[in-house]
């Protein structure tokens, strides 16, 4: 099983519509959740980190579930302009150190 | 505020030989990543600095990749030689201590013919 699990879609979806993501993790002693977006060939930037009472910025609305170990992403109201790939990223102590982990990322296009 | 610099941009050369690239953190963070993406992958980890030290290298290819960062700000990645199989791009990514958030670089994009 790998360490952050991603589908990578496509996930093709009208405007205007509604799409959330999930992204499950292994390590149960993971300690930070973070959703980063990246455009087609450009680099990774973040997008919202996940904390554990969910939070929400606009449109965007990121929930961590630690029972079940996974972290959501939810895009309402979708635009054209939120068609990206969608990275999880999960921080994974081991030996006393820690280690971002990036999923594969989920494509999403949005369609007029 | 500048943000992170990488060069060069792209780079395109045959197997066996060397390659380096450049990464200028911003200024103040003392923590730098390279990283490496494949196409359809996720950034994977090679090597994590918190100032001049590399704290993580275990993802690192040592056969091949070197990393420094002598003065704890700008860092260096070199593979020497680089096989078909490096084809990518090559991320670098610094945050300030202690902070979550990392800020990317444009990448180098690397084509090993």
């Amino acid at each position: 099983r790998k360490e952050v699990e991603q589908d990578p879609g496509p996930f093709n979806v009208p405007e205007g519509a509604t799409v959330a993501f999930n992204c499950t993790y292994s390590n149960s002693a993971s300690q930070s959740f973070f959703w980063y977006r990246q455009d087609c060939r450009k680099e990774p930037k973040l997008l919202m980190s996940v904390y554990s009472s969910g939070n929400e910025d606009g449109r965007f609305t990121a929930q961590l579930n630690r029972a079940s170990q996974y972290i959501s992403l939810l895009i309402r109201d979708s635009k054209l302009s939120d068609s990206a790939t969608y990275l999880c990223v999960v921080n994974m102590a081991a030996s006393g150190t820690y280690k971002y982990i990036f999923g594969t990322g989920t494509r999403l296009k949005v369609l007029a | 505020e500048a943000g992170v610099v990488q060069s060069p941009r792209y780079k395109i050369i045959e197997k066996k030989q060397p390659v380096a690239f450049w990464c200028n953190p911003i200024s103040g963070h003392n923590t730098l990543y390279w990283y490496l993406q494949n196409l359809g992958q996720g950034p994977e980890l090679l090597i994590r600095y918190e100032n001049e030290e590399a704290v993580d290298d275990s993802q690192l290819p040592k056969d091949r990749f070197s990393a420094e960062r002598l003065k704890g700000v700008d860092s260096t990645l070199k593979i020497q030689p680089a096989e078909l199989g490096d084809s990518a791009v090559y991320l670098c990514a610094s945050s300030s201590a202690g902070a979550d958030t990392q800020y990317f670089g444009p990448g180098t994009r690397l084509t090993v013919l």
